[in-house]
């Protein structure tokens, strides 16, 4: 079974923190995305890394940043914690989708990270 | 850009009722993939069931269907003889066609349905 990883499945920060969320996954998989999850607004895509070293901006980049060092991890960076990034922060994987046998691959996902900042 | 709606914020059936959460998409891509995902109380968001919008046969998984209108971009999620461990969000998601090379197409999701199941 594919496991993603996500560091801390609670998190609470004070408003200007630098705060670091970790993803890992154990799957070999290419593309990494990180999400958050609001009441009411389903889960918005914040950046996303198709490959090592990659990544490209989502839906709501801003006030965050990411880093891919390694294929297996994507850590998704705060650089001042706001109040307004009080949230569930969600990591997914699957392989690239450039192969036609993987064309349908779904993502796999870790188990979240709530994160409060006050 | 595409958009995905779930009109019902929350659901409820009887246990062993069947019930049907609606989703609805917009596109203008003949090529797509579509997607439910489950996130109970745990919070593993888990993939309930996929399709490929060029299949016109209905995606079916054990207790788990769905009724795929593609002109009228529907894709409607049907759970038979429901079961508490069916209680859950459940969010509608859509994918374009891989066009590049990198295969890097975005997950859209919908804002979700709660499903409660009543003993």
């Amino acid at each position: 079974d594919v496991k993603v990883t996500q560091s801390s499945r609670y998190l609470v920060k004070r408003t200007g923190e630098k705060v670091f969320l970790e993803c890992v996954q154990d799957m070999d998989h290419e593309n990494m995305f990180w999400y958050r999850q609001d009441p009411g607004l389903g889960l918005r895509l914040i950046y996303f890394s198709y490959d090592v070293k990659m990544k490209e901006k989502g839906d709501i980049p801003e006030g965050y940043s990411v880093s891919r060092e390694k294929k297996e991890r994507f850590s998704l960076i705060l650089e001042s914690a706001s109040t307004n990034q009080t949230s569930m922060y969600l990591c997914a994987s699957r392989f690239a989708l450039s192969p036609p046998h993987r064309r349908n691959s779904p993502l796999h996902f870790g188990n979240g990270t709530r994160l409060t900042v006050t | 850009a595409q958009t995905v709606t779930q009109s019902q914020p929350e659901m409820s059936v009887q246990e062993a009722e069947t019930v049907t959460l609606s989703c609805t998409y917009d596109t203008s891509e003949s090529d797509y993939y579509l997607f439910w995902y489950k996130q109970p109380p745990s919070r593993q968001m888990i993939l309930v069931i996929r399709q490929e919008a060029y299949k016109q046969q209905n995606a079916t998984e054990n207790r788990f269907s769905v009724n795929f209108q593609k002109a009228a971009k529907s894709f409607s999620l049907k759970i038979s003889d429901s079961q508490l461990g069916d209680a859950a969000m459940y969010f509608c998601a859509y994918r374009n066609y891989p066009r590049s090379n990198f295969g890097n197409e975005k997950l859209t999701f919908g804002t979700g349905t709660r499903l409660t199941i009543i003993p």
